[in-house]
């Protein structure tokens, strides 16, 4: 199995709503990513979890929260966004070792997120 | 810093005509350089990881070849369903370093 689920695939929501996004992987990977991508620009890095543990947060707003329930679990919880937040949330996972990645990284299909 | 730039932003053929894109790429110390599929609104699939110089990979139309400065990812007598955006990414070296580095792209229209 080589999937990573990301729950949900739409979600619209207002400036004042909390909503959470999903992740989900059993390959076994004990690394996982947040990427945010806008239309025709590549996914930038968001979060990283490593071990369960946050490894890197590139200075993202903390209007973004993420969570790691488990090493298969990713959250991201989202409050009072703006509308130039909207766009493609990706979850992605890869392997590790020794606190190093190991191989590529795999991602989910996206949460399309909207912020009216 | 990593940088990654990939040419053409933008690539036309038509159905069998064969052709490459390129990766060009400066790291401190490479970890990994990555080949992505990326259809519109769903998330990028992996299709290739090269680790060192004249590494070379494949899988059914498409190979993707490594030097010290770029990388290739040649079609080989494509097909309407390889259209897609094909994106490059590296991964510098050196201890917990989990990001990658991503290319702009390039959008290949494969016309019937």
């Amino acid at each position: 199995d080589t999937e990573v689920t990301q729950t949900p695939k739409h979600l619209v929501m207002g400036m004042t709503n909390k909503k959470s996004l999903k992740c989900e992987q059993h390959m076994g990977h004990r690394a996982m990513y947040w990427y945010k991508q806008k239309a025709k620009k590549p996914p930038e890095l968001m979060f990283v979890y490593s071990y369960e543990k946050l490894s890197i947060n590139e200075s993202v707003p903390s209007r973004f929260s993420p969570e790691c329930p488990n090493s298969s679990l990713l959250n991201l919880h989202l409050h009072a966004l703006q509308p130039e937040d909207s766009a493609l949330y990706l979850c992605a996972s890869s392997q590790a070792s020794g606190g190093a990645p190991v191989g590529g990284a795999f991602f989910g299909q996206g949460t399309r997120l909207t912020v009216v | 810093e990593d940088q990654v730039t990939q040419s053409p932003e933008a690539l036309r053929l038509q159905e069998g005509e064969s052709s490459s894109l390129n990766c060009s790429y400066t790291v401190s110390g490479l970890r990994g350089l990555f080949w992505y599929r990326q259809d519109p609104g769903k998330g990028p699939e992996f299709l290739f990881t090269l680790y060192s110089a004249g590494e070379e990979k494949e899988k059914e139309r498409l190979k993707a070849t490594l030097t010290k400065k770029e990388s290739f990812l040649h079609i080989t007598a494509p097909k309407p369903e390889d259209s897609a955006t094909y994106l490059c990414a590296v991964q510098a070296g050196g201890g917990s370093n989990y990001k990658l580095t991503f290319g702009k792209g390039t959008l290949l229209t494969v016309n019937p």
